[in-house]
């Protein structure tokens, strides 16, 4: 079982949609997570931490649920400009490297 | 420019040859990363350096990979007699003290064997 799971996509939504994305992973000790972006043929780019609160950032939210060892995005009013491939991250107890999935890819069309 | 920059870009080489990487990171970083991508996965850990310190190595890592950060800066990643396997988006990242956990990436050298 890979430690970070998430389903490849890709997902197709027009714009102004609302997606969600969700990420399961492996070890419960699990302490930090994050979600990236990745742009096609770019480096990674920190898009948001994920609290056990839940957080948002404009459009953006995301959760984390511990008990069941999930964290999720939520994308409102979808924009071209979204389209990207979202990486969920985790990171371990006493460890500094962090785990990527291998991503969801997001389409929005016109 | 203050972000991390990977030289070179790009890197052609034949199988059995040995191929070296450098990463610049951004110059108030003491964390610096080492990972590898390929097509459709998402990025691979490879090594981790505290300044000059490496303080974690992946298991999968092949004794055929080896990192340097000798004065706690820049960090070459020398991968020697490479395998087709071996192709993939090489990237660097570095974080600080005050970035907590946030990762900033160099562009990556993607390297292609023959």
């Amino acid at each position: 079982r890979k430690e970070v799971e998430q389903d490849p996509g890709p997902f197709n939504v027009p714009e102004g949609a609302t997606v969600a994305f969700n990420c399961t992973y492996s070890n419960s000790a699990s302490q930090s997570f994050f979600w990236y972006r990745q742009d096609c043929r770019k480096e990674p780019k920190l898009l948001m931490s994920v609290y056990s609160s839940g957080n948002e950032d404009g459009r953006f939210t995301a959760q984390l649920n511990r008990a069941s060892q999930y964290i999720s995005l939520l994308i409102r009013d979808s924009k071209l400009s979204d389209s990207a491939t979202y990486l969920c991250v985790v990171t371990d107890t006493g460890r500094r490297a962090l785990t990527f999935g291998s991503g969801t890819r997001l389409q929005v069309q016109p | 420019d203050t972000g991390v920059s990977q030289d070179p870009r790009h890197k052609i080489t034949k199988r059995g040859q040995n191929v070296t990487f450098r990463c610049d990171p951004i110059s108030e970083h003491n964390r610096l990363y080492w990972y590898r991508q390929t097509l459709g996965q998402g990025p691979e850990f490879l090594t981790y350096f505290q300044n000059e310190a490496q303080l974690e190595k992946s298991r999968l890592l092949s004794d055929r990979f080896s990192a340097e950060r000798p004065k706690g800066s820049f960090s070459t990643l020398e991968i020697q007699r490479t395998e087709q396997g071996d192709s993939a988006m090489y990237l660097c990242a570095s974080s600080g003290r005050t970035t907590n956990e946030k990762l900033f990436f160099g562009s990556g050298t993607q390297l292609s064997v023959l």
